[in-house]
């Protein structure tokens, strides 16, 4: 079975531009969380969606935002961009019951120039 | 709010070696604990979790204990390979949801470096 798919591998941007990153989940998982990993440090959790609502959000400005399809796969943007965005942006999916596992697509690599 | 800290690394060690990655974690309510491991150029892998209180997670020749009373979640492996190498992420599920791992509160990674 295919894990989780996330595209595209790397991206270069500009300041003030805006990207679009997306996400595919393991078949049947209804769950798909977003993390900015900056180099060096953890995952910092930005969304949560389950079944096509947002079920949570971490401390980033409104400039992010995300959304989840029908078909369960999410898009993560980022508007007006900053060097302090550069980052692995990883998506994570999971079935969304109590305790049921994340599982993490490879990222995407964003460098802002 | 809810934190994980973990011991700076990196932890160099030689092959067959033991390994212990301290792990300590603030909650206000009963969080589940996890480890995953992220290898280069890949994204995290759950290597073990623990939902309560005394639960030991196991996996791979990992193993953790869930200790509230020192509120640490510490890794242990017996006996360390080359293939170990990697950045050990402990984690913490948002005790303001209960049950919900969507959102994870992760520490800053440790670096073990296994040499042969």
């Amino acid at each position: 079975d295919a894990g989780v798919t996330q595209s595209p591998t790397h991206l270069i941007k500009t300041r003030g531009q805006h990207v679009t990153l997306r996400c595919s989940p393991i078949s049947g998982h209804k769950s798909v969380s977003w993390y900015q990993q900056v180099l060096g440090q953890g995952p910092q959790f930005i969304f949560q969606y389950y079944e096509k609502e947002e079920r949570g959000r971490g401390n980033f400005p409104d400039r992010f935002s995300a959304r989840q399809f029908p078909n369960y796969s999410s898009e993560l943007n980022v508007n007006a961009l900053l060097l302090g965005d550069s980052a692995l942006y990883l998506c994570a999916s999971s079935l969304g019951g109590d305790n049921s596992p994340l599982h993490f697509g490879n990222g995407t690599r964003l460098t802002v120039t | 709010g809810d934190s994980v800290t973990q011991m700076e690394g990196p932890v160099t060690l030689s092959e067959e070696a033991f390994l212990t990655i301290n792990c300590t974690y603030t909650a206000t309510g009963y969080p589940s604990l996890f480890w995953y491991v992220q290898y280069p150029g890949e994204g995290l892998q759950l290597l073990l979790k623990a939902t309560k209180a005394d639960d030991k997670g196991s996996n791979k020749g990992f193993e953790a204990t869930y200790r509230k009373e020192t509120t640490s979640f510490h890794l242990e492996k017996g006996s360390v390979q080359v293939s170990d190498s990697a950045v050990y992420f402990c984690a913490l599920s948002d005790s303001r949801s209960s049950g919900n791992t969507g959102k994870l509160i992760f520490g800053q990674g440790t670096t073990l470096q296994v040499k042969p």
